[in-house]
């Protein structure tokens, strides 16, 4: 099946910088990409749909000039949280969606963050 | 828009014993349907999909799982579980033909005791 790798796995920062996570497709071309947010015992959280070559859909709510999210080729998708603050501590997925017989939707293994 | 209903936030159930991880979706057109699982600080590993065809599915793990369209459920059903199956799980639905988007339910943590 599918293999989506996303890095780093955790990550701590200070307030004010920025982090970049990357989701990498390793057996496929990804033309889409999701990236969600999970906060402790909760379910996950639709932030954006990154398209290939495109500008991402971001969902309501959701800060497009804090995530930032660049999907310059079938294979890469990153989310860079800007000027990240305690409150963006949060554990961040991506997913791929395949198509056809593959449909279906593969998961990174996620990224902690932790704001200090 | 799609809703996902998963209304027990958690099932204890003791090792060897069958259990049944509840979903309901609401939609305005058809719709695929995930069971997801989910370890402590990991990533979801799919279970078990439905697409179309036999509304009985077969997942990893022995997991199996019903579509009712009438009921508009997508129960998880387990005969015999083993610890290891401690883990949260989650149901999801995706519009056919749509945006594609993946709403999840609220989760149930199923805890596996001895």
């Amino acid at each position: 099946g599918a293999v989506v790798s996303q890095h780093p796995s955790w990550v701590i920062c200070k307030s004010g910088t920025s982090v970049k996570i990357e989701c990498r497709s390793l057996d496929f071309q990804a033309t889409t990409m999701f990236w969600y947010r999970q906060f402790p015992k909760q379910s996950l959280m639709l932030m954006a749909t990154s398209n290939e070559g495109s500008k991402a859909t971001y969902e309501q709510g959701v800060e497009k000039d804090k995530f930032l999210i660049n999907h310059a080729s079938l294979t890469l998708s990153t989310l860079t949280v800007t000027s990240a603050h305690p409150e963006d501590s949060s554990f961040y997925i991506c997913s791929e969606k395949g198509q056809g017989n593959n449909y279906g939707y593969t998961f990174g293994s996620g990224t902690r963050l932790t704001v200090v | 828009a799609q809703s996902v209903t998963q209304l027990d936030s958690q099932v204890p159930v003791f090792e060897e014993a069958p259990v049944e991880l509840r979903c309901n979706y609401s939609s305005s057109v058809s719709v695929y349907l995930f069971w997801y699982v989910q370890y402590p600080n990991q990533g979801l590993q799919l279970l078990l999909k439905y697409l179309s065809g036999s509304t009985l599915v077969k997942g990893i793990n022995g997991f199996e799982a019903e579509f009712n369209k009438s009921q508009t459920s997508f129960h998880l059903r387990k005969p015999s579980v083993h610890i290891s199956d401690t883990a949260e799980y989650f149901c999801a639905v995706s519009e056919r033909g749509g945006g594609n988007k993946l709403t999840f339910g609220t989760g149930t943590q199923l805890k596996v005791e001895l």
